[in-house]
């Protein structure tokens, strides 16, 4: 079975700053890999995936990630964020049964 | 297009009642899934449904959780009788399942259950 992990649990950074959130698998087989974020008191907001392709993948709000096979991570990046990034980030990877298997999670903290 | 619809969006109710919460997916998605999160055990995924039938239930915690499906625009999970801890925020998710978009999940705002 799949499995994410992901090793930080809380991240603060200065607005304006560059972000970037780790997130490692476990599958044997070629995943699909999501970011999502979830605001305070907010559904899950899907920010990109990949499935196939080109590893360095653009999402929403200015976020990208890249895959890459040989560490089996697949991290979030930012180069400035702005205050309206704080929330909860969580990484996932699917498989082909469809269910998707989540990490913990990573809560990011902008300061101003 | 609306997006995933889950009501209540909050529900607070007391240890023994009957609760049950319910999903609207997105029109057109052949998948639906019921997850669970809590901060002890982050983002669970309960059940999910193919077409309307559940595939995998695997994750539901014990018999006195139950969800179906009676159509395509309409899904209930429910719990009975509900325990303190139960309480947590439950997230619909639908998904399309196509070709090239495979395992994409679109989710609701989510219910927060409080049960005393």
């Amino acid at each position: 079975a799949q499995s994410v992990t992901q090793p930080d649990i809380h991240i603060t950074v200065s607005e304006g700053a560059s972000l970037e959130l780790r997130c490692n698998y476990s599958y044997g087989a070629t995943p699909y890999l999501f970011w999502y974020v979830q605001s305070p008191g907010q559904g899950l907001q899907l920010l990109l995936k990949y499935f196939s392709g080109d590893t360095l993948v653009q999402g929403i709000k200015g976020f990208e990630a890249e895959f890459k096979r040989s560490q089996s991570s697949f991290n979030l990046r930012k180069p400035s964020v702005h205050w309206s990034d704080a929330a909860e980030y969580f990484c996932a990877v699917g498989a082909d049964d469809y269910k998707l298997s989540f990490g913990a999670g990573t809560t990011v903290t902008v300061r101003a | 297009d609306a997006g995933v619809i889950q009501s209540p969006r909050h529900e607070v109710t007391e240890m023994g009642q009957e609760v049950t919460l319910r999903c609207k997916p997105i029109s057109g998605h052949d998948y639906l899934f019921w997850y669970r999160q809590t901060m002890m055990r982050g983002l669970e995924l309960l059940i999910y449904f193919n077409n309307n039938v559940p595939i995998d239930d695997s994750g539901m915690p014990e018999d006195r959780f139950s969800a179906k499906m009676p159509n395509a625009s309409f899904s209930t999970l429910k719990i009975q009788p509900s325990e303190p801890r139960d309480s947590a925020v439950y997230f619909c998710a639908s998904s399309p399942g196509l070709a090239g978009d495979t395992d994409t999940q679109y989710f609701g705002p989510g219910t927060r259950l409080t049960v005393l």
